[in-house]
């Protein structure tokens, strides 16, 4: 019954690349996030949503594009992948209804070589 | 203490002992939230305390706030080992657009 889900859970690509990230969530929550998760440092985020069809940069937009074709789900683009964006990457819904407390997915892991 | 930029801290205690992390945040908050990150899995919500309470318990968890200092602990009491994984906290920095801004957490290890 997990509410936050990604896919895919690991997944490698090469320099250059396109890489699609994909999250769903079934909280009915109108926010999305996305953060990207480094060894030793804590959660920076990338981009955001408001709403299907709404997406916000975060702190660390360079790079990523990010879609919200539905309340449900969140994608997040990388259209021309670096070894510098490897990393673990969280999305998260919430509202202020509940605080704005986020609920975490499982986490993609990204390798690129 | 976490904040921003600063590295991981790391804690190292034995299971049965107290331990308090601190926080401390930048500009003015309505609310700081403690999250907790196990191993390969997703940051949980484990307390929450506004901006008008200074303490809140819930079972061996405590979070203070202190906003005249801009900073805020947690305390768990008798921890297990169950109780290892990395502590973050988080703050709304007043904004009412959703947007979290998280410490850089601490890693706590309770040895069994």
């Amino acid at each position: 019954e997990a509410a936050v889900t990604q896919s895919p859970r690991n997944k490698v690509a090469v320099t250059g690349g396109k890489v699609t990230l994909s999250c769903n969530q079934t909280n009915n929550h109108n926010n999305m996030y996305w953060y990207r998760q480094d060894t030793g440092h804590g959660l920076r985020l990338i981009h955001y949503s408001y709403g299907a069809g709404s997406t916000e940069k975060g702190d660390i937009p360079d790079g990523y594009k990010a879609s919200r074709p539905s309340q449900e789900n969140f994608s997040l683009i990388l259209e021309l992948a670096t070894p510098s964006q490897t990393s673990v990457y969280f999305c998260a819904s919430g509202d202020r209804a509940h605080q704005d407390t986020q609920y975490f997915g499982p986490g993609t892991r990204l390798l690129v070589l | 203490s976490q904040w921003g930029e600063e590295n991981l801290q790391a804690l190292s205690i034995q299971e049965g002992e107290d331990v308090t992390m601190n926080c401390s945040y930048k500009t003015y908050t309505t609310v700081v939230q403690w999250y907790r990150q196990k191993s390969g899995k997703g940051p949980a919500l484990i307390i929450l305390i506004r901006s008008n309470e200074r303490e809140k318990r819930s079972g061996r968890l405590r979070a203070t706030l202190d906003t005249s200092s801009q900073s805020s602990s947690l305390s768990i009491t008798g921890t297990l080992a169950t109780d290892t994984a990395v502590y973050f906290c988080a703050t709304d920095e007043g904004s009412a657009l959703g947007r979290l801004h998280f410490g850089a957490g601490t890693q706590l290890i309770v040895i069994p």
